[in-house]
């Protein structure tokens, strides 16, 4: 069975702290995805990758990098976590040669930052 | 600006029953469109999705229609059950969609199914 798998489901942090959350595929997918999901607004575009060591900006950037140094792990960094970026975050992959928009998503990893 | 919405953020439906879940889009240079399914603590997975050279396609149990002269995108389940309680997504990508490329997202309908 595919798997998505984001390191952890809920974290707590504080204001001002480096996070790191982790998600790793097993679908030898080219591309990987960070989003975001906050009610009401639906999932949005942090950022995604379409090869290793390449990245590109989604529709919500700010406050956040990636690193994608092998082809299955991609990461999402919060360098100062701050109380607005408490949200559920998703990770996902696809396949670059796949011609449907099927995303292949994690369980989401549930960040509060106080 | 670009926005993928719905016309009601909540759906109750009597088990057995067709559900419709709708959505509204406004870029009119979206040509490919996606219908997601997500359950409460699991991330949204795939249903079906419709290229806009097309008015409507089936799957098992689920039909998405297209009416791109009004920007309308509609998900018919058929015969809904108790696992179809999940939050639907529609999306849609630009035209000239490839794989990698963004896929916005709108914000959900909450379908609850009733005994």
């Amino acid at each position: 069975d595919v798997k998505v798998t984001q390191s952890s489901r809920y974290l707590v942090k504080r204001t001002g702290e480096k996070v790191f959350l982790e998600c790793v595929q097993d679908m030898d997918h080219e591309n990987m995805f960070w989003y975001r999901q906050d009610p009401g607004l639906g999932l949005r575009l942090i950022y995604f990758s379409y090869d290793v060591k390449m990245k590109e900006k989604g529709d919500i950037p700010e406050g956040y990098s990636v690193s994608r140094e092998k082809k299955e792990r991609f990461s999402l960094i919060l360098e100062s976590a701050s109380t607005n970026q408490t949200s559920m975050y998703l990770c996902a992959s696809s396949s670059g040669g796949s011609d449907t928009g099927e995303l292949f998503f994690g369980e989401g990893s549930r960040l509060t930052v106080l | 600006g670009e926005s993928v919405g719905l016309h009601l953020p909540t759906l109750s439906v009597q088990e057995g029953d067709n559900s419709i879940i709708n959505c509204a889009y406004s870029n009119s240079a979206s040509d490919y469109f996606i219908w997601y399914k997500q359950e409460s603590g699991k991330g949204p997975q795939f249903i079906i999705d419709i290229r806009s050279n097309m008015d409507k396609r089936q799957g098992q149990r689920v039909t998405v229609l297209l009416n791109k002269t009004v920007k309308h995108l509609s998900l018919q389940i058929a015969a809904t059950q108790p696992g179809d309680s999940a939050v639907y997504f529609c999306a849609e990508t630009p035209r000239g969609w490839s794989s990698a490329s963004k896929i916005i997202f709108g914000s959900g309908t909450r379908l609850s199914i009733r005994p």
